[in-house]
Protein backbone atom coordinates (compact mmCIF):
# COMPACT_ATOMS: atom_id res chain seq x y z
CA UNK A 1 0.00 0.00 0.00
CA UNK A 2 1.36 3.76 -0.58
CA UNK A 3 1.39 5.49 2.35
CA UNK A 4 0.99 9.15 2.06
CA UNK A 5 2.96 12.17 4.50
CA UNK A 6 1.93 15.74 4.64
CA UNK A 7 4.16 18.28 6.27
CA UNK A 8 3.45 20.27 8.54
CA UNK A 9 0.91 19.07 10.64
CA UNK A 10 -0.13 22.50 11.54
CA UNK A 11 0.66 25.74 10.07
CA UNK A 12 -0.03 29.08 10.93
CA UNK A 13 -0.11 31.95 8.88
CA UNK A 14 -1.71 35.38 8.53
CA UNK A 15 -3.86 36.57 5.59
CA UNK A 16 -2.06 37.27 2.71
CA UNK A 17 0.88 34.89 3.27
CA UNK A 18 1.94 32.38 0.86
CA UNK A 19 2.32 29.27 2.39
CA UNK A 20 2.80 25.81 0.94
CA UNK A 21 2.22 22.01 2.29
CA UNK A 22 3.75 19.82 1.23
CA UNK A 23 2.99 16.00 0.47
CA UNK A 24 5.31 12.65 0.21
CA UNK A 25 4.27 9.60 -0.93
CA UNK A 26 5.79 6.03 0.05
CA UNK A 27 6.36 5.40 -3.79
CA UNK A 28 6.06 6.67 -7.08
CA UNK A 29 2.37 7.80 -7.92
CA UNK A 30 3.54 9.76 -11.20
CA UNK A 31 0.93 12.35 -11.07
CA UNK A 32 -2.09 11.14 -9.75
CA UNK A 33 -2.38 13.43 -6.67
CA UNK A 34 -5.39 15.10 -5.51
CA UNK A 35 -5.87 17.85 -2.92
CA UNK A 36 -8.93 18.48 -0.91
CA UNK A 37 -9.73 21.12 1.51
CA UNK A 38 -11.95 20.73 4.49
CA UNK A 39 -13.83 23.00 6.67
CA UNK A 40 -15.21 22.11 10.07
CA UNK A 41 -18.00 19.81 9.61
CA UNK A 42 -18.32 19.83 6.35
CA UNK A 43 -17.42 17.33 3.46
CA UNK A 44 -14.20 17.68 1.97
CA UNK A 45 -13.63 19.90 -1.66
CA UNK A 46 -11.98 19.54 -4.38
CA UNK A 47 -8.95 21.42 -5.09
CA UNK A 48 -6.68 20.33 -7.33
CA UNK A 49 -5.99 16.59 -9.15
CA UNK A 50 -3.59 15.50 -11.28
CA UNK A 51 -1.26 17.09 -9.35
CA UNK A 52 -1.59 20.60 -10.63
CA UNK A 53 -4.89 20.97 -12.80
CA UNK A 54 -7.15 23.73 -10.92
CA UNK A 55 -10.68 22.05 -10.16
CA UNK A 56 -13.56 24.25 -11.96
CA UNK A 57 -14.61 26.72 -9.69
CA UNK A 58 -11.18 27.08 -7.20
CA UNK A 59 -9.56 30.47 -7.08
CA UNK A 60 -6.59 30.93 -8.65
CA UNK A 61 -4.78 31.57 -6.02
CA UNK A 62 -4.17 27.59 -5.43
CA UNK A 63 -1.71 25.72 -7.04
CA UNK A 64 0.05 22.62 -7.33
CA UNK A 65 2.98 20.17 -8.50
CA UNK A 66 4.98 18.10 -8.28
CA UNK A 67 5.38 14.19 -9.87
CA UNK A 68 6.82 11.18 -8.48
CA UNK A 69 6.56 11.10 -4.31
CA UNK A 70 6.97 14.55 -3.76
CA UNK A 71 4.29 17.49 -4.13
CA UNK A 72 3.21 20.83 -2.90
CA UNK A 73 0.35 22.90 -2.77
CA UNK A 74 0.65 26.66 -2.80
CA UNK A 75 -1.53 29.46 -1.77
CA UNK A 76 -0.24 32.16 -3.22
CA UNK A 77 -2.50 35.27 -1.02
CA UNK A 78 -3.86 33.67 1.65
CA UNK A 79 -7.49 34.86 2.20
CA UNK A 80 -10.09 34.55 5.17
CA UNK A 81 -11.88 31.78 4.23
CA UNK A 82 -8.30 29.87 2.75
CA UNK A 83 -8.57 28.52 7.06
CA UNK A 84 -9.43 24.93 6.72
CA UNK A 85 -7.57 21.18 6.62
CA UNK A 86 -5.91 20.71 3.68
CA UNK A 87 -5.40 16.55 2.31
CA UNK A 88 -3.83 15.25 -0.46
CA UNK A 89 -5.03 12.09 -1.79
CA UNK A 90 -3.26 9.03 -4.17
CA UNK A 91 -5.15 7.19 -7.04
CA UNK A 92 -2.36 5.78 -8.80
CA UNK A 93 -3.22 2.43 -7.24
CA UNK A 94 -5.73 0.52 -4.48
CA UNK A 95 -5.98 1.26 -2.15
CA UNK A 96 -6.56 4.76 -2.53
CA UNK A 97 -4.74 6.54 0.39
CA UNK A 98 -5.00 10.08 2.08
CA UNK A 99 -2.45 12.02 3.84
CA UNK A 100 -3.22 12.72 7.74
CA UNK A 101 -3.87 16.34 6.56
CA UNK A 102 -2.37 19.70 7.51
CA UNK A 103 -4.57 21.82 9.82
CA UNK A 104 -3.91 25.76 8.44
CA UNK A 105 -4.67 28.24 11.04
CA UNK A 106 -4.44 31.78 11.75
CA UNK A 107 -1.27 33.21 13.23
CA UNK B 1 -25.27 19.26 -11.21
CA UNK B 2 -24.36 16.21 -9.49
CA UNK B 3 -24.84 16.24 -5.98
CA UNK B 4 -24.96 12.97 -3.72
CA UNK B 5 -26.79 12.44 -0.07
CA UNK B 6 -25.94 9.67 2.48
CA UNK B 7 -28.92 8.13 4.76
CA UNK B 8 -28.45 5.67 7.15
CA UNK B 9 -28.88 4.99 10.67
CA UNK B 10 -26.81 7.40 13.17
CA UNK B 11 -26.51 5.07 16.19
CA UNK B 12 -25.70 1.26 15.56
CA UNK B 13 -24.74 -1.40 18.16
CA UNK B 14 -21.29 -3.48 18.30
CA UNK B 15 -21.74 -6.76 16.08
CA UNK B 16 -24.73 -4.80 14.10
CA UNK B 17 -24.30 -4.70 9.98
CA UNK B 18 -24.65 -1.12 8.70
CA UNK B 19 -26.60 -0.52 5.72
CA UNK B 20 -25.93 2.89 4.31
CA UNK B 21 -27.69 4.53 1.00
CA UNK B 22 -26.19 7.02 -0.86
CA UNK B 23 -28.96 8.95 -3.39
CA UNK B 24 -27.57 10.78 -6.27
CA UNK B 25 -28.38 13.28 -9.14
CA UNK B 26 -26.95 14.67 -11.91
CA UNK B 27 -25.68 11.23 -13.63
CA UNK B 28 -25.91 7.98 -14.04
CA UNK B 29 -24.13 4.70 -13.09
CA UNK B 30 -25.39 2.99 -15.94
CA UNK B 31 -23.32 5.40 -17.78
CA UNK B 32 -19.64 4.38 -19.47
CA UNK B 33 -16.98 5.42 -17.26
CA UNK B 34 -19.15 6.38 -13.67
CA UNK B 35 -17.45 5.20 -10.42
CA UNK B 36 -18.95 6.25 -7.09
CA UNK B 37 -17.24 5.49 -3.94
CA UNK B 38 -17.25 5.36 -0.17
CA UNK B 39 -15.01 7.22 2.33
CA UNK B 40 -15.12 7.92 6.34
CA UNK B 41 -13.38 9.97 8.57
CA UNK B 42 -13.58 9.13 12.30
CA UNK B 43 -14.15 12.26 14.78
CA UNK B 44 -10.78 14.34 14.46
CA UNK B 45 -9.14 11.99 12.54
CA UNK B 46 -7.90 11.96 8.41
CA UNK B 47 -9.79 10.71 5.34
CA UNK B 48 -9.85 6.70 4.86
CA UNK B 49 -11.20 4.84 1.51
CA UNK B 50 -13.41 2.21 1.96
CA UNK B 51 -15.29 1.11 -1.49
CA UNK B 52 -15.82 2.48 -5.32
CA UNK B 53 -17.88 0.66 -7.50
CA UNK B 54 -18.11 1.60 -11.53
CA UNK B 55 -20.66 1.23 -14.78
CA UNK B 56 -19.79 -2.18 -15.10
CA UNK B 57 -20.02 -3.30 -11.92
CA UNK B 58 -16.25 -3.37 -11.25
CA UNK B 59 -15.78 -3.22 -7.12
CA UNK B 60 -12.97 -2.05 -5.50
CA UNK B 61 -12.44 -2.04 -1.42
CA UNK B 62 -10.05 -1.27 1.14
CA UNK B 63 -8.15 -4.30 2.03
CA UNK B 64 -8.51 -3.79 5.50
CA UNK B 65 -12.23 -3.48 5.90
CA UNK B 66 -12.77 -6.19 2.40
CA UNK B 67 -14.05 -8.92 4.29
CA UNK B 68 -16.67 -6.41 6.15
CA UNK B 69 -18.13 -4.89 3.08
CA UNK B 70 -20.44 -4.84 0.19
CA UNK B 71 -20.93 -2.22 -2.18
CA UNK B 72 -24.23 -2.39 -4.76
CA UNK B 73 -25.37 -0.23 -7.16
CA UNK B 74 -29.33 0.27 -8.24
CA UNK B 75 -29.64 1.98 -11.26
CA UNK B 76 -32.92 2.40 -11.35
CA UNK B 77 -33.04 4.55 -8.18
CA UNK B 78 -30.16 6.30 -8.70
CA UNK B 79 -28.53 4.71 -5.42
CA UNK B 80 -25.80 3.32 -3.97
CA UNK B 81 -25.89 0.91 -1.01
CA UNK B 82 -23.10 -0.01 1.10
CA UNK B 83 -23.22 -2.78 4.06
CA UNK B 84 -20.59 -3.16 6.65
CA UNK B 85 -20.94 -6.21 9.05
CA UNK B 86 -19.56 -6.77 12.60
CA UNK B 87 -19.95 -3.04 13.41
CA UNK B 88 -17.34 -1.90 15.99
CA UNK B 89 -17.00 1.33 18.25
CA UNK B 90 -13.36 2.15 16.17
CA UNK B 91 -15.77 2.58 13.06
CA UNK B 92 -17.53 5.47 15.00
CA UNK B 93 -17.49 8.02 12.02
CA UNK B 94 -19.06 10.32 9.12
CA UNK B 95 -19.61 8.29 6.29
CA UNK B 96 -19.17 9.88 2.82
CA UNK B 97 -20.41 8.67 -0.41
CA UNK B 98 -18.45 10.63 -3.54
CA UNK B 99 -18.31 10.41 -7.43
CA UNK B 100 -15.56 9.73 -9.39
CA UNK B 101 -14.34 11.22 -12.06
CA UNK B 102 -11.21 10.14 -14.19
CA UNK B 103 -8.00 11.52 -16.06
CA UNK B 104 -6.51 8.84 -19.00
CA UNK B 105 -3.31 7.94 -19.94
CA UNK B 106 -3.22 7.19 -23.57
CA UNK B 107 -0.91 4.80 -24.90
CA UNK B 108 -0.37 1.72 -26.24
CA UNK B 109 -3.37 0.77 -23.99
CA UNK B 110 -6.05 3.49 -22.52
CA UNK B 111 -5.77 3.71 -18.56
CA UNK B 112 -7.96 5.32 -16.06
CA UNK B 113 -7.57 7.44 -12.91
CA UNK B 114 -9.98 7.78 -10.78
CA UNK B 115 -10.57 10.75 -8.28
CA UNK B 116 -13.13 12.02 -5.94
CA UNK B 117 -14.79 15.85 -7.71
CA UNK B 118 -18.02 15.68 -5.91
CA UNK B 119 -19.17 14.05 -2.43
CA UNK B 120 -22.16 14.40 -0.05
CA UNK B 121 -22.25 16.33 3.18
CA UNK B 122 -22.11 12.70 4.76
CA UNK B 123 -23.67 11.18 7.71
CA UNK B 124 -22.13 10.61 11.04
CA UNK B 125 -22.66 6.75 12.69
CA UNK B 126 -22.13 6.35 16.49
CA UNK B 127 -21.43 2.82 17.13
CA UNK B 128 -22.33 1.62 21.20
CA UNK B 129 -24.06 -0.10 22.88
Amino acid sequence: DIQMTQSPSTLSASVGDRVTITCRASQSISSWLAWYQQKPGKAPKLLIYKASSLQSGVPSRFSGSGSGTEFTLTISSLQPDDFATYYCQQYNSYPYSFGQGTKLEIK
Amino acid sequence: QITLKESGPTLVKPTQTLTLTCTFSGFSLSTSGVGVGWIRQPPGKALEWLALIYWDDDKRYSPSLKSRLTITKDTSKNQLVLTMTNMDPVDTATYYCAHFNYDILTGPNYYYYYYMDVWGKGTTVTVSS
